[in-house]
Protein backbone atom coordinates (compact mmCIF):
# COMPACT_ATOMS: atom_id res chain seq x y z
CA UNK A 1 0.00 0.00 0.00
CA UNK A 2 1.29 3.04 -0.60
CA UNK A 3 1.96 5.65 2.04
CA UNK A 4 3.21 9.83 2.33
CA UNK A 5 5.23 10.87 5.72
CA UNK A 6 5.38 14.44 6.05
CA UNK A 7 7.82 14.43 9.31
CA UNK A 8 7.55 18.21 9.95
CA UNK A 9 4.00 19.32 11.69
CA UNK A 10 5.26 23.01 11.74
CA UNK A 11 7.84 24.95 10.11
CA UNK A 12 8.61 28.65 11.05
CA UNK A 13 10.59 30.84 8.29
CA UNK A 14 11.66 34.17 8.38
CA UNK A 15 10.18 36.10 5.41
CA UNK A 16 12.61 35.88 2.41
CA UNK A 17 14.37 32.95 4.00
CA UNK A 18 14.31 29.65 1.87
CA UNK A 19 12.05 27.11 2.48
CA UNK A 20 12.27 22.96 2.17
CA UNK A 21 8.82 20.77 3.24
CA UNK A 22 10.25 17.42 3.37
CA UNK A 23 7.81 14.49 1.86
CA UNK A 24 9.10 10.81 2.08
CA UNK A 25 6.94 7.73 0.12
CA UNK A 26 6.33 4.41 0.26
CA UNK A 27 5.30 2.93 -3.30
CA UNK A 28 5.84 -0.14 -5.12
CA UNK A 29 5.96 1.39 -8.42
CA UNK A 30 6.72 4.02 -10.32
CA UNK A 31 4.80 6.76 -8.04
CA UNK A 32 3.12 10.15 -9.35
CA UNK A 33 3.60 12.85 -6.78
CA UNK A 34 1.95 15.77 -5.61
CA UNK A 35 1.88 18.80 -3.40
CA UNK A 36 -0.96 20.65 -2.52
CA UNK A 37 -1.15 24.20 -0.47
CA UNK A 38 -4.32 24.72 1.77
CA UNK A 39 -4.80 28.54 2.84
CA UNK A 40 -7.33 28.69 5.82
CA UNK A 41 -10.97 28.87 4.52
CA UNK A 42 -9.99 27.46 1.04
CA UNK A 43 -9.50 24.34 -0.92
CA UNK A 44 -6.67 22.48 -1.45
CA UNK A 45 -4.68 23.60 -4.58
CA UNK A 46 -2.20 22.04 -6.32
CA UNK A 47 0.94 23.46 -6.43
CA UNK A 48 3.19 20.97 -8.96
CA UNK A 49 2.97 17.28 -9.57
CA UNK A 50 5.45 14.74 -11.11
CA UNK A 51 4.85 12.11 -12.85
CA UNK A 52 8.02 11.49 -15.42
CA UNK A 53 10.98 13.01 -16.59
CA UNK A 54 13.05 15.67 -15.23
CA UNK A 55 13.26 14.93 -11.58
CA UNK A 56 12.95 18.60 -10.63
CA UNK A 57 9.35 19.79 -11.16
CA UNK A 58 9.10 23.33 -11.55
CA UNK A 59 5.42 24.70 -10.38
CA UNK A 60 3.24 27.62 -9.35
CA UNK A 61 4.15 30.68 -6.77
CA UNK A 62 7.88 29.85 -7.53
CA UNK A 63 7.94 26.55 -5.68
CA UNK A 64 9.95 23.87 -7.27
CA UNK A 65 10.38 19.80 -6.10
CA UNK A 66 12.49 17.11 -6.31
CA UNK A 67 11.75 13.76 -7.06
CA UNK A 68 14.82 11.47 -5.53
CA UNK A 69 13.66 7.81 -6.36
CA UNK A 70 16.68 6.22 -4.30
CA UNK A 71 15.54 8.56 -0.97
CA UNK A 72 12.08 8.13 -1.84
CA UNK A 73 11.29 11.51 -1.32
CA UNK A 74 9.58 14.80 -3.01
CA UNK A 75 11.01 17.61 -1.06
CA UNK A 76 9.28 21.21 -2.09
CA UNK A 77 11.50 23.94 -1.93
CA UNK A 78 11.25 27.74 -1.90
CA UNK A 79 14.28 30.03 -2.31
CA UNK A 80 12.39 32.82 -0.91
CA UNK A 81 9.19 32.81 1.27
CA UNK A 82 6.38 35.24 1.07
CA UNK A 83 4.41 36.37 4.30
CA UNK A 84 1.28 35.19 1.84
CA UNK A 85 3.03 31.78 1.88
CA UNK A 86 1.51 30.72 5.32
CA UNK A 87 -0.70 28.32 4.83
CA UNK A 88 -0.77 24.21 5.34
CA UNK A 89 1.30 22.03 2.96
CA UNK A 90 0.57 18.57 2.14
CA UNK A 91 2.36 16.33 -0.29
CA UNK A 92 0.29 13.01 -2.00
CA UNK A 93 0.81 10.30 -4.02
CA UNK A 94 -1.04 8.44 -6.55
CA UNK A 95 -0.73 5.15 -8.62
CA UNK A 96 -1.65 6.81 -12.24
CA UNK A 97 -1.37 9.45 -14.17
CA UNK A 98 -4.47 11.73 -13.08
CA UNK A 99 -5.56 9.31 -10.42
CA UNK A 100 -7.38 10.77 -8.14
CA UNK A 101 -7.68 8.26 -5.42
CA UNK A 102 -4.75 10.37 -3.76
CA UNK A 103 -2.75 9.35 -0.19
CA UNK A 104 -1.75 12.20 1.59
CA UNK A 105 0.39 13.07 4.00
CA UNK A 106 -0.22 14.75 7.47
CA UNK A 107 0.31 18.18 6.28
CA UNK A 108 2.93 21.03 7.22
CA UNK A 109 1.87 23.88 8.63
CA UNK A 110 4.23 26.86 7.48
CA UNK A 111 4.43 30.23 10.17
CA UNK A 112 6.14 33.26 8.24
CA UNK A 113 7.50 35.33 10.05
CA UNK A 114 8.92 39.66 9.28
CA UNK B 1 -9.01 27.11 -13.13
CA UNK B 2 -12.25 25.00 -12.20
CA UNK B 3 -14.46 25.84 -9.13
CA UNK B 4 -15.55 23.38 -6.65
CA UNK B 5 -18.50 24.88 -3.90
CA UNK B 6 -18.55 22.90 -1.01
CA UNK B 7 -21.48 23.86 1.78
CA UNK B 8 -21.52 24.55 4.50
CA UNK B 9 -18.28 25.37 5.65
CA UNK B 10 -18.81 24.37 9.40
CA UNK B 11 -22.03 22.98 11.42
CA UNK B 12 -22.93 22.49 14.57
CA UNK B 13 -24.97 19.50 16.03
CA UNK B 14 -26.65 17.21 18.00
CA UNK B 15 -25.32 13.66 18.64
CA UNK B 16 -28.27 11.69 16.98
CA UNK B 17 -29.36 14.58 13.78
CA UNK B 18 -28.13 13.85 10.28
CA UNK B 19 -26.40 16.43 8.81
CA UNK B 20 -25.75 16.95 4.53
CA UNK B 21 -22.98 18.70 3.29
CA UNK B 22 -22.80 19.73 -0.04
CA UNK B 23 -20.54 19.80 -3.09
CA UNK B 24 -20.79 20.94 -6.24
CA UNK B 25 -18.54 21.93 -9.37
CA UNK B 26 -19.49 25.43 -10.81
CA UNK B 27 -18.68 25.43 -14.07
CA UNK B 28 -17.57 21.80 -15.02
CA UNK B 29 -19.55 18.44 -15.05
CA UNK B 30 -17.92 16.29 -12.71
CA UNK B 31 -18.30 12.59 -13.53
CA UNK B 32 -16.54 11.43 -10.39
CA UNK B 33 -16.40 13.32 -7.30
CA UNK B 34 -14.62 12.13 -4.06
CA UNK B 35 -15.11 12.21 -0.20
CA UNK B 36 -12.27 12.32 2.02
CA UNK B 37 -12.00 13.54 6.03
CA UNK B 38 -9.34 14.15 8.01
CA UNK B 39 -8.84 13.81 11.63
CA UNK B 40 -6.53 16.77 13.42
CA UNK B 41 -3.59 16.28 12.75
CA UNK B 42 -3.80 13.97 10.16
CA UNK B 43 -3.61 13.13 6.86
CA UNK B 44 -6.82 13.13 4.75
CA UNK B 45 -8.29 10.01 4.03
CA UNK B 46 -10.26 8.79 1.37
CA UNK B 47 -13.91 7.77 2.26
CA UNK B 48 -15.46 7.00 -1.30
CA UNK B 49 -15.37 7.84 -4.67
CA UNK B 50 -19.13 8.90 -6.29
CA UNK B 51 -19.92 8.49 -9.92
CA UNK B 52 -22.75 10.21 -11.32
CA UNK B 53 -25.59 7.61 -11.65
CA UNK B 54 -24.29 5.11 -10.23
CA UNK B 55 -23.69 3.72 -6.15
CA UNK B 56 -20.18 5.58 -4.84
CA UNK B 57 -17.49 2.99 -3.86
CA UNK B 58 -16.54 3.35 -0.22
CA UNK B 59 -13.01 2.55 1.39
CA UNK B 60 -12.81 -0.39 3.49
CA UNK B 61 -13.93 0.72 7.12
CA UNK B 62 -15.77 3.71 5.88
CA UNK B 63 -19.89 2.71 6.91
CA UNK B 64 -22.13 3.11 3.91
CA UNK B 65 -24.87 2.77 5.75
CA UNK B 66 -23.82 5.83 8.11
CA UNK B 67 -22.04 7.98 5.37
CA UNK B 68 -24.68 8.47 2.57
CA UNK B 69 -23.47 9.78 -0.41
CA UNK B 70 -25.64 10.53 -3.56
CA UNK B 71 -24.31 11.66 -6.82
CA UNK B 72 -27.20 12.85 -8.92
CA UNK B 73 -26.35 14.82 -11.37
CA UNK B 74 -22.79 15.78 -12.73
CA UNK B 75 -22.26 18.70 -10.67
CA UNK B 76 -23.51 18.04 -7.23
CA UNK B 77 -22.49 15.34 -4.67
CA UNK B 78 -23.85 15.22 -1.07
CA UNK B 79 -22.69 13.76 1.83
CA UNK B 80 -25.19 12.77 4.24
CA UNK B 81 -23.78 11.88 8.62
CA UNK B 82 -26.57 10.17 9.22
CA UNK B 83 -26.96 9.69 13.26
CA UNK B 84 -24.18 11.66 13.54
CA UNK B 85 -21.90 10.87 17.26
CA UNK B 86 -18.81 12.95 19.12
CA UNK B 87 -16.68 10.67 16.84
CA UNK B 88 -18.19 12.03 13.58
CA UNK B 89 -16.41 15.23 14.11
CA UNK B 90 -14.49 15.87 11.64
CA UNK B 91 -13.35 17.86 8.66
CA UNK B 92 -14.61 16.63 5.39
CA UNK B 93 -13.27 18.04 2.21
CA UNK B 94 -14.31 16.84 -1.15
CA UNK B 95 -12.84 16.64 -4.47
CA UNK B 96 -14.30 16.71 -8.39
CA UNK B 97 -12.73 15.28 -11.40
CA UNK B 98 -13.32 17.29 -14.55
CA UNK B 99 -12.86 14.70 -17.31
CA UNK B 100 -12.39 17.49 -20.24
CA UNK B 101 -10.13 19.72 -18.33
CA UNK B 102 -6.98 21.01 -19.70
CA UNK B 103 -3.82 20.29 -17.54
CA UNK B 104 -4.98 19.73 -13.86
CA UNK B 105 -8.37 18.05 -13.79
CA UNK B 106 -8.72 17.41 -10.32
CA UNK B 107 -10.74 20.60 -7.51
CA UNK B 108 -10.92 20.60 -4.06
CA UNK B 109 -13.82 21.94 -2.37
CA UNK B 110 -12.61 24.28 0.66
CA UNK B 111 -14.04 21.68 3.24
CA UNK B 112 -16.62 21.32 6.28
CA UNK B 113 -16.11 21.55 9.30
CA UNK B 114 -18.37 18.98 11.35
CA UNK B 115 -18.47 19.15 15.22
CA UNK B 116 -21.42 16.65 16.73
CA UNK B 117 -22.32 17.86 20.57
Amino acid sequence: AQSVTQPDIHITVSEGASLELRCNYSYGATPYLFWYVQSPGQGLQLLLKYFSGDTLVQGIKGFEAEFKRSQSSFNLRKPSVHWSDAAEYFCAVGSNFGNEKLTFGTGTRLTIIP
Amino acid sequence: GAVVSQHPSWVICKSGTSVKIECRSLDFQATTMFWYRQFPKQSLMLMATSNEGSKATYEQGVEKDKFLINHASLTLSTLTVTSAHPEDSSFYICSARDPWGEGEKLFFGSGTQLSVL
